[in-house]
């Protein structure tokens, strides 16, 4: 089954301590962006990757870091979070992202930072 | 139009009413408008990619126009149902590649 998968689904932590959300895709996709969705907003870009080893960043980058080292894998690494990064976050990946092709996401994952 | 707009934020219609709603972008530098369906505690789902101006997509009892020289889409239901009911969100690509600019969305309610 073609699919976008996050890990983990929900997560609380603290302040300061690292942590890693994966998300990994089956479909042979070369795009794929993480996205942040907070209440009474849309979905605002963080990261995003054309390729391997080609990331750029979205327009809320600030605390986040990503690699793209092989094509299914695009991991979000939060160095060291804070409250305002509580957020539900999620990863999408499209074939080319051109004219044509629409993104799928991921189920989201429920970060809490306290 | 800097941002991505949508309006009305949410909308409460009975079952079997038409409605419709808009989004707006930027229209220098447009490529292209996604429009998705995001129902409550799932991912948002494609409904339409539009690229061209005057462009008409329709799934259904959904449909969507496009103007890209006014920076404008509408998306259309035609007598709604209650799982209609969902968020809708449309997002601007741009020709830097690789940017995704959503709006906030329209969150549709429907009564039965």
């Amino acid at each position: 089954e073609a699919q976008v998968t996050q890990n983990p689904r929900y997560l609380i932590t603290v302040t300061g301590k690292k942590l890693t959300v994966t998300c990994s895709q089956n479909m042979n996709h070369e795009y794929m962006s993480w996205y942040r969705q907070d209440p009474g907003l849309g979905l605002r870009q963080i990261y995003y990757s054309m390729n391997v080893e080609v990331t750029d960043k979205g327009d809320v980058p600030e605390g986040y870091k990503v690699s793209r080292k092989e094509k299914r894998n695009f991991p979000l690494i939060l160095e060291s979070p804070s409250p305002n990064q509580t957020s539900l976050y999620f990863c999408a990946s499209s074939l080319y992202l051109d004219s044509t092709d629409t993104q799928y996401f991921g189920p989201g994952t429920r970060l809490t930072v306290l | 139009i800097l941002n991505v707009e949508q309006s009305p934020q949410s909308l409460h219609v009975q079952e079997g009413d038409s409605t419709n709603f808009t989004c707006s972008f930027p229209s220098s530098n447009f490529y292209a408008l996604h429009w998705y369906r995001w129902e409550t505690a799932k991912s948002p789902e494609a409904l339409f990619v539009m690229t061209l101006n005057g462009d008409e997509k329709k799934k259904g009892r959904i449909s969507a126009t496009l103007n890209t020289k006014e920076g404008y889409s509408y998306l259309y239901i035609k007598g709604s149902q209650p799982e209609d009911s969902a968020t809708y969100l449309c997002a601007s690509l741009s020709t830097n590649a690789g940017k995704s600019t959503f709006g906030d969305g329209t969150t549709l309610t429907v009564k039965p």
